[in-house]
């Protein structure tokens, strides 16, 4: 059965400590792996996709980089405008077009 | 308006009461998906429409009744919903259906509320 699991459930991390969030998925074929961020009362909003290990991609203070079994999130310096939840997500083996989640990982930056 | 919009954002209803939940994309994608958000979980799919033809039902009750009739606009029909349905109703779309491996843009939801 398709799996991922995120960790920690939830991080918090004083202005400018940086560290980083944890993505390990079980299912087979990876054909992708997206990370998004929710903010209270909002949709996931798109982050990044990463195809194959060894990727990485970075956004401002944010970088994500994949492995074969699991992905992470680097913070680097983080402010109080990047708490959010962060998602994980993968395709579903078998082409369909089923998006398996993660439960996410709430982050809170205090200042 | 771009993106992916949702409409009403809040929505309280009886158990007996029959509403819509509507969905809009700007972004001229070919697929749309219902999902559901509650507490402590995480989304669940619940519907796939590909060029406005459902293509995957992910074991969602009948009292949940999709629609799509063109592939900018998707409903969600509700009838003599539970309790445990309370819950933020996401509404995402993609650009090419089949392939599977390309990022899901969301809407802001309907947070739902059954009295």
């Amino acid at each position: 059965e398709d799996q991922v699991t995120q960790s920690p459930e939830a991080l918090r991390l004083q202005e400018g400590e940086s560290s980083s969030l944890n993505c390990s998925y079980t299912v087979s074929g990876l054909r992708g792996l997206f990370w998004y961020r929710q903010d209270p009362g909002k949709g996931p909003e798109f982050l990044f996709t990463l195809y194959s290990a060894g990727e990485e991609k970075e956004k401002e203070r944010l970088k994500a980089t994949l492995t074969k079994k699991e992905s992470f999130l680097h913070i680097t310096a983080p402010k109080p405008e990047d708490s959010a939840t962060y998602l994980c997500a993968v395709p579903s083996q078998g082409g369909s077009e089923k998006l398996v989640f993660g439960k996410g990982t709430k982050l809170t930056v205090n200042p | 308006e771009t993106g992916v919009t949702q409409t009403p954002r809040h929505l309280v209803m009886g158990m007996t009461n029959k509403k819509s939940l509507k969905c809009e994309q700007h972004l001229g994608h070919n697929a749309m998906y219902w999902y559901k958000q509650s507490a402590k979980k995480p989304l669940e799919l619940m519907f796939v429409y590909s060029l406005e033809e459902r293509v995957e039902n992910n074991s969602v009750p009948s009292r949940f009744s999709p629609e799509c009739p063109n592939s900018s606009h998707l409903f969600l029909h509700l009838h003599t919903l539970q309790p445990e349905d309370s819950a933020l109703y996401l509404c995402a779309s993609s650009q090419d259906p089949g392939i599977g491996n390309q990022p899901q843009h969301f809407g802001d939801g309907t947070r739902l509320s059954i009295l």
